[in-house]
């Protein structure tokens, strides 16, 4: 079975532009959800998306946003892109997306902003 | 809210030394615990987990028991080795909604 597949891993983008990152669940799992890792702040959740409905949100501004596909792949964008942007985007998934079920992370996507 | 407090590191042993990483935590409702562990250049991958209280998870010979009365989740290994080296992670969640709440992390590096 493959695993959660992000894409690009890498990305060199400029203070604001905008940016989307794309992650492929692993087949069967309905729930989605978005990390952001930095080394000053570590792992912080950004947003869930289950049926193509965002369920959960974490505290990140509005120019983090996402969206699910009806195949479960989703999509996060982030706009008008600043220096602290910079960090490792990981993407993870489960089944449903209950509480004792554990996530299942992609390699993630590696964004330098310049 | 709710949080985790995982030992800071890096933590340096040799190899077969015994390894304890501690983790706290605080929550209001009744989380599920974890323990993810981190290579250079990966992703996350699951270590163990446990549900409730009392409950031990154990995988690749690490091991760690849900302690509700003393709020911990402390990660051991009897024998570690260098292919042991990672960054541990420990983690809570409440309630559904794929959220997961991450300790700060702990560097292991092990030495032959």
């Amino acid at each position: 079975k493959a695993g959660v597949t992000q894409t690009p891993r890498y990305l060199i983008k400029t203070r604001g532009q905008q940016v989307t990152l794309s992650c492929s669940p692993i087949s069967g799992h309905r729930s989605v959800s978005w990390y952001q890792q930095t080394p000053g702040q570590g792992l912080q959740f950004l947003f869930e998306y289950f049926s193509e409905t965002q369920r959960n949100k974490g505290n990140f501004p509005g120019r983090f946003s996402g969206r699910q596909f009806s195949n479960s792949r989703s999509e996060m964008n982030v706009s008008t892109l600043e220096l602290g942007d910079s960090a490792l985007y990981l993407c993870a998934s489960s089944p449903i997306g209950e509480g004792n079920s554990p996530l299942h992370f992609g390699n993630g996507t590696r964004l330098t902003v310049t | 809210g709710d949080s985790v407090t995982q030992m800071e590191g890096p933590v340096t042993l040799s190899e077969e030394a015994f390894l304890t990483i501690n983790c706290t935590y605080t929550a209001t409702g009744y989380p599920s615990l974890f323990w993810y562990v981190q290579y250079p250049g990966e992703g996350l991958q699951l270590l163990l987990k446990a549900t409730k209280a009392d409950d031990k998870g154990s995988n690749k010979g690490f091991e760690a028991t849900y302690r509700k009365e003393t709020t911990s989740f402390h990660l051991e290994k009897g024998s570690v080795q260098v292919s042991d080296s990672a960054v541990y992670f420990c983690a809570l969640s409440v309630g559904q909604g794929g959220k997961l709440i991450f300790g700060q992390g702990t560097e292991l590096s092990v030495k032959p």
